[in-house]
C-alpha cells in the first residue's frame, strides 16, 4: 500500500509569512509524529498525535508552531510568522498504534525561509 | 536535544568490506532503532532491538546493544554501493507512545 506522503515537497517563503505543511499517514495508522531536521543533524521530535489528540507536543519550539489532526488521519503543521531559523526538512512519520514502535517516515517537506 | 551520538561521523570503505557504526545514548531506553536516510529526505527503518536483547540480525545487518554501556553498534556486512547513505540510531524511552530521539548520524560512503 501507499506509504506516508507529505506535501509540498519543497516550500520557499519569506520571513514573517505563514506556512502549512501536510502529512498523509499510512491508512489505519493511529499514531502520527512530526520531526524537524536541520542540515547535518538528526531529526528532532516536535509533536505526537494519537488519534485526533496531541498526546505530546513537548518538542514544539515555541507558540509559532501548531499542528492539528482533526479527523485522526491527515495532519497539518502550521508555522506562523516564519523565521529564517525555521528553515529545515520537516518529516512526518506514522505507526500502527501507540505502542507500535516502528515509525514509517514520509519523504519530508524542505522549507526555506528567505 | 539529541540523545544519541553516532561514531564515526563519516566512514568511507571499499565495496565488499564490512562497515561498523556505533551509537551511544544517555538515558535508559525501551528500545533502540537504526534508520537509513538517503539524500537528506525520508528515513527507512532498518532494525529495532529491545532493551532486553543483546544482538539482532536482519539480512546483512547485525545490531548489538549494551545497556550497561549505553551503546549500540550496527554492522553492515559485504557492503554495496547502494548502502551509501546516512545512518541514524534512535532511542525510544516511553514504550512507543512518544517521539524517537535521534543521534546526528554516520555518513557512510561505499567506494565501488
Amino acid at each position: 500500500g501507499a506509504g506516508v506522503s507529505q506535501t509540498p515537497s519543497n516550500k520557499v517563503t519569506e520571513k514573517g509569512k505563514y506556512v502549512e505543511l501536510r502529512c498523509d499517514p499510512i491508512s489505519g495508522h493511529t499514531a502520527l509524529y512530526w520531526y524537524r531536521q536541520s542540515l547535518g543533524q538528526g531529526p528532532e521530535f516536535l509533536i505526537y498525535f494519537q488519534g485526533t489528540g496531541a498526546a505530546d507536543d513537548s518538542g514544539l519550539p515555541n507558540d509559532r508552531f501548531f499542528a492539528v489532526r482533526p479527523e485522526g488521519s491527515v495532519s497539518t503543521l502550521k508555522i506562523q510568522r516564519t523565521e529564517r531559523g525555521d528553515s529545515a526538512v520537516y518529516l512526518c512519520a506514522s505507526s500502527l498504534g501507540a505502542y507500535q514502535e516502528t515509525q514509517y517516515f514520509g519523504p519530508g517537506t524542505r522549507l526555506l525561509v528567505l | 536535544s539529541q540523545q544519541g551520538e553516532e561514531d564515526p561521523q563519516a566512514l568511507s570503505i571499499q565495496e565488499g568490506e564490512n562497515a561498523t557504526m556505533n551509537c551511544s545514548y544517555k538515558t535508559s531506553i525501551n528500545n533502540l532503532q537504526w534508520y537509513r536516510q538517503n539524500s537528506g529526505r525520508g528515513l527507512v527503518h532498518l532494525i529495532l532491538i529491545r532493551s532486553n536483547e543483546r544482538e539482532k540480525h536482519s539480512g546483512r545487518l547485525r545490531v548489538t546493544l549494551d545497556t550497561s554501556k549505553k551503546s549500540s553498534s550496527l554492522l553492515i556486512t559485504a557492503s554495496r554501493a547502494a548502502d551509501t547513505a546516512s545512518y541514524f540510531c534512535a532511542t525510544d524511552s516511553g514504550g512507543g507512545a512518544d517521539g524517537l530521539t535521534f543521534g546526528k548520524g554516520t555518513h557512510l560512503i561505499i567506494q565501488p
